[in-house]
């Protein structure tokens, strides 16, 4: 299996902070790389899909880059919404897995 | 609107059965490939299980042998009968439609359940 590393594991940041959050996978997965934001007892919300294309209805001030093993996700001027869990995934493999998730909190 | 809504969830002994099952509205739902992803109290994301339109079926390696999962597009329905459960597979588990654009689809998730719970535990 393709395993997921993300780092942090946790942030604290402030309204109007610029927050960079990294994904790592344990091989190539050219840019099947997808982003997810999930609040306290909600579903996921996928943010990023294919490593860098916005899902419709997703702030601008979130982006994605990346590609093959190392996947980056920007949130650009923080809003108080935007304190949650994020999650990485990748969709290389048929065995999707997940990264362990960065718990973004305010300082 | 897209609406996901899974049923079933409950409290069960080990090695006993339990079935989910989700109702999609709104969509296509013969179109489209749908998942089970489940998370653990406090823990990450697992994903579960996948049925593509077509009916071809995986199975992450910590469910194979015990998890069938399957749909019905006549209903609009995907279910998973679990066997054997065991106390690590306490869980939300979430319902989940594959991405599709005009493109391509892109083995991601776009719109998901509200989450069922599934307490393993005697």
């Amino acid at each position: 299996d393709i395993q997921m590393t993300q780092s942090p594991s946790s942030l604290s940041a402030s309204v109007g902070d610029r927050v960079t959050i990294t994904c790592r996978a344990s091989q190539s997965i050219s840019n099947s790389l997808n982003w997810y934001q999930q609040k306290p007892g909600k579903a996921p919300n996928l943010l990023i899909f294919a490593a860098s294309n916005l899902q419709s209805g997703v702030p601008s001030r979130f982006s994605g880059s990346g590609s093959g093993t190392d996947f980056t996700l920007t949130i650009n001027s923080l809003h108080p919404e935007d304190f949650a869990t994020y999650f990485c995934q990748q969709s290389y493999s048929s065995l999707v897995t997940f990264g362990p998730g960065t718990k973004v909190d305010i300082k | 609107e897209v609406q996901l809504l899974e049923s079933g969830g409950d409290l069960v002994q080990p090695g006993g059965s339990l079935r989910l099952s989700c109702a999609a509205s709104g969509f296509t739902f013969s179109n489209y490939a749908m998942a089970w992803v489940r998370q653990a109290p406090g823990k990450g994301l697992e994903w579960v299980s996948s049925i593509a339109s077509g009916g071809s079926t995986s199975y992450a390696d910590s469910v194979k042998g015990r998890f069938t999962i399957s749909r019905d597009n006549s209903k609009s329905t995907v279910s998973v009968q679990m066997n054997s459960l065991r106390a690590e597979d306490t869980a939300v588990y979430y319902c989940a439609r594959y991405y599709c654009d005009s493109r391509s689809c892109y083995r991601s998730y776009d719109y998901w359940g509200q989450g069922a719970l599934v307490t393993v535990s005697s």
